[in-house]
């Protein structure tokens, strides 16, 4: 199985901040990479697939990078509205799916 | 509307069966996996396996094999997260997602809360 690794666990940051956080496969996972956002008491919502691709209707503020085992999220001015925990999903289509453990952005 | 909506919490006893739903609408339901993912109280998300509707197929987690079952019931759009005997520790929010076949899990459920309490 692929496990994702993200850091940092847990960030605090302020806003109008630029933060990154990383996710790593245990295996390359070419670009099948997702990042979700989760508020508290709410299902997910994805922000980013296939690495870099922005959801529909989702800021231009949020920006993800990377292939193969290193990937990351770049969100590049902190909003109120962006204090939430992220997760990254693998997805590649010859393994079963997993996710990151979670980081918590917090003020 | 794209949407999965999920069945309403449920709390059970240890050793009791439970199923909950994911009914979809405005997509073809048979176009796309549906997964399911647990989250427990506090905790991060687990994927636990998904379905195929077009033929019932499926992959689970090895955390969660041979505990749940999914299942699919196309003629009216819903799949199911099924036990035949809970645990305390399936205490959890259970979602359920569209698979899209290129942008993750891009459609989510409002989840169902399972408690399981003596």
């Amino acid at each position: 199985d692929i496990q994702m690794t993200q850091s940092p666990s847990s960030l605090s940051a302020s806003v109008g901040d630029r933060v990154t956080i990383t996710c790593r496969a245990s295996q390359s996972i070419t670009r099948w990479l997702a990042w979700y956002q989760q508020k508290p008491g709410k299902a997910p919502k994805l922000l980013i697939y296939k690495a870099s691709i922005l959801e529909s209707g989702v800021p231009s503020r949020f920006s993800g990078s990377g292939s193969g085992t290193e990937f990351t999220l770049t969100i590049s001015s902190l909003q109120p509205d962006d204090f939430a925990t992220y997760y990254c999903q693998q997805y590649n289509r010859y393994s079963l799916y997993s996710f990151g453990q979670g980081t918590k952005l917090e003020i | 509307e794209v949407q999965l909506v999920q069945s309403g919490a449920d709390v059970k006893k240890p050793g009791e069966s439970l199923r909950i739903s994911c009914q979809g609408s405005g997509y073809n339901f048979n176009n796309s996996f549906i997964t399911w993912v647990r989250q427990v109280p506090g905790k991060g998300l687990e994927w636990m396996g998904r379905i195929d509707p077009s033929d019932s197929s499926t992959n689970y987690s090895p955390s969660f094999q041979g505990h749940v079952t999914i299942l699919v019931d196309k003629s009216i759009n819903t799949a199911y997260l099924q036990w035949s005997s809970l645990k305390p520790s399936d205490i959890a929010i259970y979602y359920c997602a569209r698979q899209s076949a290129v942008a993750g899990l891009d459609v989510w459920g409002q989840g169902t809360s399972v408690t399981v309490s003596s």
